[in-house]
């Protein structure tokens, strides 16, 4: 099974920060690799797809990078509504894990 | 609008099983996988499982084999997740989600692109 480790496990930050989290996957996994954010009591909702693939009515300030087994997710800018928890997610091969999440905590 | 719908909250006892339903629409029932995500309390999110509606092929995480099955009903788009010998470990919000893809440089990529709203599973004595 692939390992998804992602890194920090939490981070404080301000709003209009610059904020990178990183994903690393325990072999390669090509771009086979997907972000979501989560709030608190909701479903998770799909960020980016395939590495760098911006989903339909994401802000933009959202990007994905990487490729192989390391990758990073980045908001350019932190906005108030982007305090939640990310999470990586592999679709390389079956059983499709996550990473354990990163919660953005405001500072 | 593409939607996801998941039944009610259950509340279980130790041993028994429990079976929640994913029911869909807005889109072509057959075309998309379905997974199942669990999260329990205070954790991050597990996969557990997927369906092909059109085939009726399943594959399940290692960690469920023998104690999940997955099942459809195509007349009526549904989905159903049953997990069986449930204990307070099983204690979570259950979510479906639609197995989205795209073609790119040859490739086929696949995303979980619609979640239904979760399902809460509380097992107790």
């Amino acid at each position: 099974d692939i390992q998804m480790t992602q890194s920090p496990s939490s981070l404080s930050a301000s709003v209009g920060d610059r904020v990178t989290i990183t994903c690393r996957a325990s072999q390669s996994i090509s771009s086979y690799l997907n972000w979501y954010q989560q709030k608190p009591g909701k479903a998770p909702n799909l960020l980016i797809y395939s590495a760098s693939g911006l989903q339909s009515g994401v802000p933009s300030r959202f990007s994905g990078s990487g490729s192989g087994s390391y990758f990073t997710l980045t908001i350019s800018s932190l906005q108030p509504e982007d305090f939640a928890t990310y999470y990586c997610q592999q679709s390389y091969s079956t059983p499709y894990s996550f990473g354990q999440g990163t919660k953005l905590e405001i500072k | 609008q593409v939607q996801l719908v998941q039944s009610g909250a259950e509340v279980k006892k130790p041993g028994a099983s429990v079976k929640v339903s994913c029911k869909a629409s807005g889109y072509t029932f057959s075309t998309y996988y379905i997974h199942w995500v669990r999260q329990a309390p205070g954790q991050g999110l597990e996969w557990m499982a997927i369906i092909n509606p059109s085939a009726v092929t399943t594959t399940y995480a290692q960690k469920f084999q023998g104690r999940v099955t997955m099942t459809r009903d195509t007349s009526t788009s549904t989905v159903y997740m049953e997990l069986s010998s449930l204990t307070s470990d099983d204690t979570a919000v259950y979510y479906c989600a639609r197995d989205a893809f795209m073609v790119r440089g040859g490739r086929t990529y696949y995303y979980m692109d619609v979640w239904g709203k979760g399902t809460t599973v509380t097992v107790s004595s």
